[in-house]
């Protein structure tokens, strides 16, 4: 059974920093694009950030450019967000999400975590 | 990257169908097949329902069907059932900015 966990979300002060993770199980992580997608509360969902396969291609929304940072580790079936320089309106719970046809498609999301940014 | 534009709300009742829109431009909707749909029930995790445009993936029920004409892309509920109710967004490839991928700004689902 395919499946996706998240964790490492937290209260954190704005300007702080946090690191997401997402462990999978199921599947072969090396084989699928993955994406983190985050809602806010009572809003949309909103695209943060995709990986390849091997890591060496990444891309992020420019909401989060320059601050968030994607990363993986196949030997150890998980991904990461390297999240800082954090604002209020960071505030969202945080899903990853595996990238069925490397179109964007996401087929299996975990169930998402939950970053609180106040003061 | 703007938020595609999707109506706020979509009602219909048992068994009728409706259609949800999903507006942007040639450097995302337009210009690409990369446009998926997915619901999400209050809570819970969203759910892919079509992707590529028109393809429904394994266990989604074919009363779900995606089409786009121009820059407008549309999710089809035929047969509208009560467990439909939920919120609904598209998903597009973009060029934009950079390479990346936008959602819409969603659409509620009323089952009357």
């Amino acid at each position: 059974e395919v499946q996706l966990v998240e964790s490492g979300g937290e209260l954190v002060q704005p300007g702080g920093s946090l690191r997401l993770s997402c462990a999978a199980s199921g599947f072969t992580l090396s084989s699928y694009w993955m994406n983190w997608v985050r809602q806010a509360p009572g809003k949309g969902l909103e695209w943060l950030a995709n990986i390849n396969q091997d890591g060496n291609e990444k891309y992020n929304a420019d909401s989060v450019k320059g601050r968030f940072i994607i990363s993986r580790d196949n030997a150890k079936n998980s991904l990461y967000l390297q999240m800082s320089g954090l604002r209020v309106e960071d505030t969202a719970i945080y899903y990853c999400a595996r990238d069925a046809y490397a179109t964007g498609s996401s087929d299996y999301w975990g169930q998402g975590t939950l970053v609180t940014v106040s003061s | 990257q703007s938020a595609l534009t999707q109506p706020a709300s979509v009602s219909g009742s048992p068994g009728q169908s409706i259609t949800i829109s999903c507006t942007g431009t040639n450097s995302d909707v337009g210009g690409y097949t990369y446009v998926s749909w997915y619901q999400q029930h209050p809570g819970k995790a969203p759910k892919l329902m079509i992707y590529d445009v028109t393809n429904r993936p394994s266990g989604v029920p074919d009363r779900f069907s995606g089409s786009k004409s121009g820059n407008t892309a549309s999710l089809t509920i035929s047969g509208l059932q009560a467990e439909d109710e939920a919120d609904y967004y598209c998903c597009s490839y973009t060029t934009s900015a950079t390479p990346a991928y936008v959602f819409g700004t969603g659409t509620t689902v009323t089952v009357l």
